[in-house]
């Protein structure tokens, strides 16, 4: 069963295109939710949240998460080729000290 | 954030042979966790490893298919056992951050094939 759920699967943009992508999780009462993102072998830490309504921000990436609706999205605006990855969402549960991760998006971000 | 390495980077294995992947950090940390990720798929936790203590392994992975060596506060090895090509995956370790709790790093990764 998918407890963490991204979307879309795959997403391919232009240069300078704004993207957002989704990540929704099924239990209510969790530790934090984390972005990463994966050029090739090793997810690389974006963003951590664990207050709802809060944004994080990172350069042209930011996150949010609303937990009272259980998903968070991760935006990226004026998008570069460099931004081609794929974007993961992982969740951590109470009294769990790894990460679930959900399926991720293949974000490919054409010139 | 820790700096940290696998190696090795990648192989190329026969079937039935046995892999040893290695994992150095360059602090002490409490944690470390062992994850595979299947081609086309998302990481799946194999097991976590304390040091001083057996690995814990998640459902759907046992020790003697992947046994767990953790002999101090900044290395573990992670041994892939009668390998088949259902095995060839990319594995990963992590720690968790230093002053950040929750906050997982990965290392490098190590891209094994299996033939």
């Amino acid at each position: 069963e998918d407890k963490v759920v991204q979307s879309p699967l795959s997403l391919v943009v232009h240069e300078g295109d704004t993207v957002t992508l989704n990540c929704s999780y099924e239990v209510t009462n969790f530790r934090s939710l984390l972005w990463y993102k994966q050029e090739k072998k090793a997810p690389t830490f974006l963003f951590m949240l664990t207050s709802s309504g809060i944004e994080k921000k990172s350069g042209r990436l930011s996150s949010i998460l609303d937990k009272k609706e259980l998903f968070s999205i991760l935006n990226i605006t004026a998008t570069q080729t460099g931004d081609s990855a794929i974007y993961l969402c992982a969740v951590l549960w109470p009294g769990a000290n790894n990460l679930f991760f959900g399926t991720g998006t293949r974000l490919t971000v054409i010139p | 954030s820790a700096v940290i390495s696998q190696k090795p980077s990648r192989d190329i294995c026969q079937r039935g042979t046995s892999l040893t992947i290695q994992c150095q950090v360059d602090s002490q940390v409490t944690m470390m966790f062992w994850y595979r990720q299947q081609p086309g798929q998302s990481l799946t936790l194999i097991a976590t490893a304390n040091q001083g203590s057996e690995a814990t392994y998640e459902s759907g992975f046992v020790i003697d298919k992947f046994p767990i060596s953790r002999p101090n506060l900044t290395f573990s090895t992670l041994t892939v056992s009668n390998m088949s090509p259902e095995d060839s995956s990319i594995y990963l370790c992590s720690v968790e951050a230093r002053g950040r709790a929750d906050t997982q790093y990965f290392g490098p990764g190590t891209r094994l094939t299996v033939l």
